[in-house]
């Protein structure tokens, strides 16, 4: 595998369940990202993940919860969502250095369908 | 804080045409500009970047752009349209240093059709 790969590609989900998106980088990067980008809507960021701790959770609601195991893979759990949360749920790396300004990776995405 | 924006959130060329997409940015520190391409229900791909040094960038898939400071733009060009270039561009700015500079800014998008 190379870059960066999701899975699930797709998922379906009722509003009671817990599932999680798993996402690994084969890059060597020292960040992860998780962004959600809905229809309409511009890409919004959720969580960062700087060395393995979360840097930064843009107000997102808790029934998104996030782990970073290591440096190279990056979960979203999910449990009770609404049907507003159906989106494409997209994972991203980077190599971050004090030098700063250095491009994301993205992975395919999972597209995530709430009934 | 640092904006961006995208002029035209759908732009429509010919086949073989020039393709011209804008993108403005707003920065307090000295900006490293992207641009990324979406394809349907697929990840983002960088297409190019802009760090330092010279301010015409070349990039895959025949495109440019041009980092123009005294105007804050990032435009991007391709002299001649293909249609497979069909999809959705991105322009994102991030800090040249210190503070979060780990963060993309992204713009709201431009969806790209090129028509045979």
């Amino acid at each position: 595998e190379t870059g960066v790969t999701q899975t699930p590609r797709h998922l379906v989900m009722g509003m009671t369940n817990k599932k999680s998106l798993k996402c690994e980088q084969h890059l060597g990067h020292n960040a992860m990202y998780w962004y959600k980008q809905s229809a309409k809507k511009p890409l919004e960021l959720m969580f960062v993940y700087s060395l393995e701790e979360r840097v930064e959770n843009n107000s997102v609601p808790s029934r998104f919860s996030p782990e970073c195991p290591n440096s190279s893979h990056l979960f979203l759990h999910l449990h009770t969502l609404q049907p507003e949360d159906s989106a494409l749920y997209l994972c991203a790396s980077s190599q971050v250095t004090s030098g700063g300004g250095y491009e994301q990776y993205f992975g395919p995405g999972t597209r995530l369908t709430v009934t | 804080a640092q904006s961006v924006t995208q002029l035209g959130s759908h732009v429509s060329v010919s086949e073989g045409a020039l393709v011209l997409l804008r993108c403005n940015y707003s920065s307090s520190v000295p900006p490293y500009l992207f641009w990324y391409v979406q394809y349907p229900n697929q990840g983002l791909q960088l297409l190019l970047k802009y760090t330092t040094g010279a301010t015409l960038v070349k990039g895959i898939n025949g495109f440019e752009a041009e980092f123009k400071k005294s105007e804050t733009s990032f435009h991007l060009t391709k002299p001649s349209a293909h249609m497979s270039d069909a999809a959705e561009y991105f322009c994102a700015v991030s800090g040249g240093g210190g503070g979060s500079n780990y963060k993309l800014t992204f713009g709201k998008g431009t969806l790209l059709t090129v028509n045979p």
